[in-house]
């Protein structure tokens, strides 16, 4: 069974647009984050969330971008403007601190920019 | 500033061969270094964990091992399968709790029948 689950699978939007996409952890996690894929580039970290608040964030992570976790479960990632650079694979992935150091990928989302 | 590099990008190899896929690192203050599978279009399956103070994990035909001092990891497919076909990739942990992982670029694997 897997740590988590994202939906949706696939988003299509219009430049400019906003999208939020959602992850949903299975079980007990404290720390999550966001990893996005450019088509045949690395896997590059955006942000780490603890306890409600935002720990750490890359470069990547500038003011078009925002995560909450709105209702203690769900938790999402929202680009506000849209740009044809943010097409990519989008991933949550969470941890279960103190259980093992293991980070785990959800499915992802693919984000199609037009 | 980390950098992760994975060589080779690309290996084909006939059913049954043992393989090396290499991965390094420039900075060793690690906290611990993943290995990753990563099949077309998919999310990605954690594959071995080792931590800084480990030098090997092994799972089934996989062993990962990690020498932190020169900045190496190497992963070990033993009687490769044509399932073992996908993109292998290391990610290595600076620092616990909030930090994330930076990524080589992979390696893309493919077992031929």
């Amino acid at each position: 069974e897997p740590e988590v689950t994202q939906t949706p699978s696939h988003q299509v939007t219009q430049m400019g647009q906003e999208v939020i996409l959602r992850c949903v952890p299975i079980s007990n996690h404290l720390y999550f984050y966001w990893y996005r894929q450019i088509l045949g580039q690395k896997v590059e970290f955006l942000v780490s969330f603890y306890n409600n608040e935002i720990s750490e964030k890359s470069e990547i992570f500038d003011d078009q971008f925002s995560v909450e976790r709105p209702d203690g479960s769900n938790f999402t990632l929202k680009i506000r403007s849209t740009k044809l650079e943010d097409s990519a694979m989008y991933f949550c992935v969470v941890w279960r601190f103190l259980a093992d150091d293991t980070q785990y990928f959800g499915p992802g989302t693919r984000l199609t920019v037009l | 500033k980390q950098e992760v590099t994975q060589i080779p990008a690309a290996l084909s190899v006939p059913e049954g061969e043992n393989l090396v896929l290499n991965c390094s690192f420039t900075d060793s203050a690690i906290y611990n270094l993943q290995w990753f599978r990563q099949d077309p279009g998919k999310g990605l399956t954690s594959l071995l964990l080792i931590q800084s103070s480990q030098r090997e994990q092994t799972s089934g035909r996989l062993n990962a091992s990690l020498d932190k001092s020169s900045g190496r990891s190497t992963l070990y497919i033993a009687a490769s399968q044509p399932g073992d076909s996908a993109t292998y990739l290391c990610a290595v942990r600076s620092g616990g709790g909030a930090d994330g992982l930076t990524f080589g670029k992979g390696t893309h694997l493919i077992i031929q029948p």
